[in-house]
């Protein structure tokens, strides 16, 4: 199943509230997880990315946690700004296909 | 740096008429994607090149689209005739490495079929 879940659809946070976006996959051979930003008109971004081998990476205010066993990851964004106001993809790559597989986003918008 | 460039930004076309886009991948990335974007959903694979062979094509409606990638460096995507369901923005990614490993975008083409 090269199929990766996400969700929610949409979500609105409070300036300094946490956004918390789910993801899930089928596929146990899926061996690197990144996450991309996207703003209105122009090209997805490498926000951050993580490997199964490890249950928790953090970069700044954005925090991948992944479990293995559930085949579910996730991205936290701590202290969330107006800035943050983006599109967000969770994505999964096959290693034999070298191929990436990407979610449907997250349209996130941070109020003041 | 320079980042992956796109051309055209924009383009609007009739249904059954024909339109190419080009990219220019980040100079030395060996590996090429097009991706298509239709709004409210995220990029699904078209092709991808691995300097200038094709890695994936097999979701590339081949009836219509095209690709090419000469001399490994620029690539050129077509789609001959275009139906309405092909408006969406067409993105060109690039990569150092395989394994899909930091996919480098352009801004897209945002294709509109009228």
């Amino acid at each position: 199943q090269q199929q990766v879940k996400q969700s929610p659809q949409s979500l609105i946070v409070q300036k300094g509230g946490i956004s918390i976006i789910n993801c899930a996959y089928e596929n146990t051979a899926f061996d690197y997880f990144p996450w991309y930003q996207q703003f209105p008109g122009k090209g997805p971004a490498l926000l951050i990315a993580i490997r199964p081998d490890v249950s928790e990476k953090k970069e700044g205010r954005f925090t991948i946690s992944f479990n293995k066993s559930a085949k579910q990851f996730s991205l936290h964004i701590m202290d969330s700004q107006p800035g943050d106001s983006a599109t967000y993809f969770c994505a999964a790559n096959h290693p034999s296909y070298d191929k990436v597989i990407f979610g449907p986003g997250t349209s996130l918008s941070v109020i003041p | 740096e320079a980042g992956v460039a796109q051309s055209p930004r924009y383009k609007i076309i009739e249904k059954r008429q024909s339109v190419a886009f080009w990219c220019n991948p980040i100079s030395g990335h060996a590996t090429l994607y097009w991706y298509q974007q239709i709004l409210g959903q995220g990029p699904k694979l078209l092709i991808q090149f691995q300097n200038n062979g094709v890695v994936d094509d097999s979701q590339l409606p081949k009836d219509r689209f095209s690709a090419e990638r000469l001399k490994g460096v620029d690539s050129t995507l077509k789609i001959q005739p275009a139906k309405l369901e092909d408006s969406a923005v067409y993105l060109c990614a690039s990569s150092s490495r395989q394994g899909g490993e930091k996919l480098f975008f352009g801004s897209g083409t945002q294709l509109s079929v009228l």
